[in-house]
């Protein structure tokens, strides 16, 4: 069965500053999505960026990028130019590509703290 | 352009109750996945709806039923309530349960 795990329970950055966020997954398929996910306390999923396994080039949007290392089964997610707003729990997830495996994995999540 | 709606926003049950929660999928969404999320944990795959019909399931009992509406709207259904079932449930859409899936804010259930 496939698993994701998110070793850092917390992690607390300075505003404008750097954090990467660590996730690891376990899987024997060789192809599938990742996913990072931010759930402020308004409570609704927020999907932040999206990598597609067969894909080398790591995903980017914006202030947010990746560290996708296939071969180690490793995702991280850093954050640049750290924001107030960036303050939330941070979830990374894994889903099987193709046909009809619609389901997501979820870690237990990173609680991430932006200091003024 | 409406997200994903979920309703009621909080619940409280008593054990052994029986418990309908609502989620309308975004426009142009026509699959629907259900996911319970216990504090201080990720969300857990309940079960997903597509055409009407439960194409993928997690493990939970069968306790746990839903369906779907023509709309593509579902319903989640937990019968004989447990302290434990208390969590924030969550609905997601996608189009044709590919990626992109768009999540509600969810329904808080207490059961007391």
């Amino acid at each position: 069965a496939q698993t994701v795990t998110q070793s850092q329970p917390e992690m607390s950055v300075q505003e404008a500053e750097t954090v990467t966020l660590s996730c690891t997954y376990d899987t024997s398929e060789s192809d599938y999505y990742l996913f990072w996910y931010k759930q402020p306390p308004s409570r609704q999923m927020i999907l932040v960026i999206r990598q597609e396994a067969y894909k080398q080039q790591n995903a980017t949007e914006n202030r947010f990028s990746v560290n996708f290392q296939k071969a180690a089964k490793s995702f991280s997610l850093k954050i640049s130019d750290s924001q107030l707003g960036d303050a939330a729990m941070y979830f990374c997830a894994y889903r099987p590509y193709g046909g009809s495996q619609g389901n997501l994995i979820f870690g237990k999540g990173t609680k991430l703290s932006v200091k003024p | 352009d409406a997200g994903v709606t979920q309703s009621p926003t909080h619940l409280i049950k008593t054990r052994g109750q029986q418990v309908t929660l609502r989620c309308s999928p975004k426009s142009g969404h026509d699959t629907v996945s259900w996911y319970q999320q216990a504090l201080g944990q990720g969300p857990q795959f309940i079960f997903q709806y597509y055409e009407e019909e439960e194409r993928q399931r997690g493990n939970f009992p069968d306790r746990f039923s839903g369906h779907q509406f023509p709309n593509y709207s579902s319903e989640l259904n937990v019968n004989a309530l447990l302290l434990g079932d208390s969590a924030l449930y969550l609905c997601a859409s996608s189009y044709g349960g590919r990626y992109g899936y768009t999540f509600g804010s969810g329904t808080r259930l207490t059961v007391v």
